[in-house]
């Protein structure tokens, strides 16, 4: 299995609180993805990095912001939770671009 | 920006027989297709790619899938399902121009014994 970490696993949270997951790889990809999942929606992607200090938007990034300082850490930061936001957060990897996206284990968002 | 529709929210088979889960994509260009499994409480793992050539594709487990431009579908199939293979599947797709994956809404297998 690819290195991939996320943090916390699980999360719950207060509206109006920040927030901010970590994704951590040990695998020297390249690319870096912040994914949300919801029932029927599938993934949809938030943001991505394809290098250190280099990200863009995804589909869904409103209220989201994301950083990049090493290439091995991608964090994903709520400014200010909403109740829309509680979701599982799914970081992934990829060497190239498109390509083969490795996947981390989650992180189970809940705000109240 | 690409896009990718799955029409079966919830299919169920018996153990043994065979698989066919529908995946339409809507891409200008010659699109990069996926299929990824996932396993409750789990991450998504890849089941397959396709990116050019042969249009019929092998993957894990025993997967296949079929690439059709005319009918922009990237169908999943499988002869005999095992009820180990009960999950939800992701179609999704990819653009040489972008990094942005486009995801399906997701397959849910259930297997009956």
């Amino acid at each position: 299995d690819a290195g991939i970490t996320q943090s916390p696993r699980h999360k719950v949270t207060e509206t109006g609180t920040p927030v901010t997951l970590r994704c951590h790889q040990t695998e020297n990809h390249r690319y870096m993805y912040w994914y949300r999942q919801d029932p029927g929606h599938g993934l949809r992607l938030i943001h991505y990095s394809y290098g250190v200090k280099d990200t863009d938007k995804g589909e869904v990034s409103d209220g989201y912001s994301v950083s990049r300082s090493k290439t091995e850490d991608f964090l994903l930061t709520l400014e200010s939770a909403t109740s829309s936001q509680t979701s599982v957060y799914f970081c992934a990897i990829s060497m190239t671009a498109p390509d083969e996206q490795y996947f981390g284990p989650g992180t189970r968002l809940t705000v109240t | 920006a690409q896009s990718v529709t799955q029409p079966d929210i919830h299919i169920t088979v018996s153990e043994g027989a065979s698989l066919e889960l529908r995946c339409n994509y809507s891409y200008g260009a010659t699109p990069y297709l996926f299929w990824y499994v996932q396993s409750p409480g789990q991450g998504l793992q890849l089941l397959l790619k396709y990116f050019s050539g042969d249009t019929l594709v092998q993957g894990i487990k025993g997967f296949e899938a079929e690439f059709k431009r005319s009918q922009s579908s990237f169908n999943l199939r499988k002869p005999s399902v095992h009820w180990s293979d009960a999950a939800e599947y992701f179609c999704a797709v990819g653009s040489y121009n972008n990094n942005d994956m486009r995801f399906g809404a997701g397959t849910r297998l259930t297997v009956k014994p």
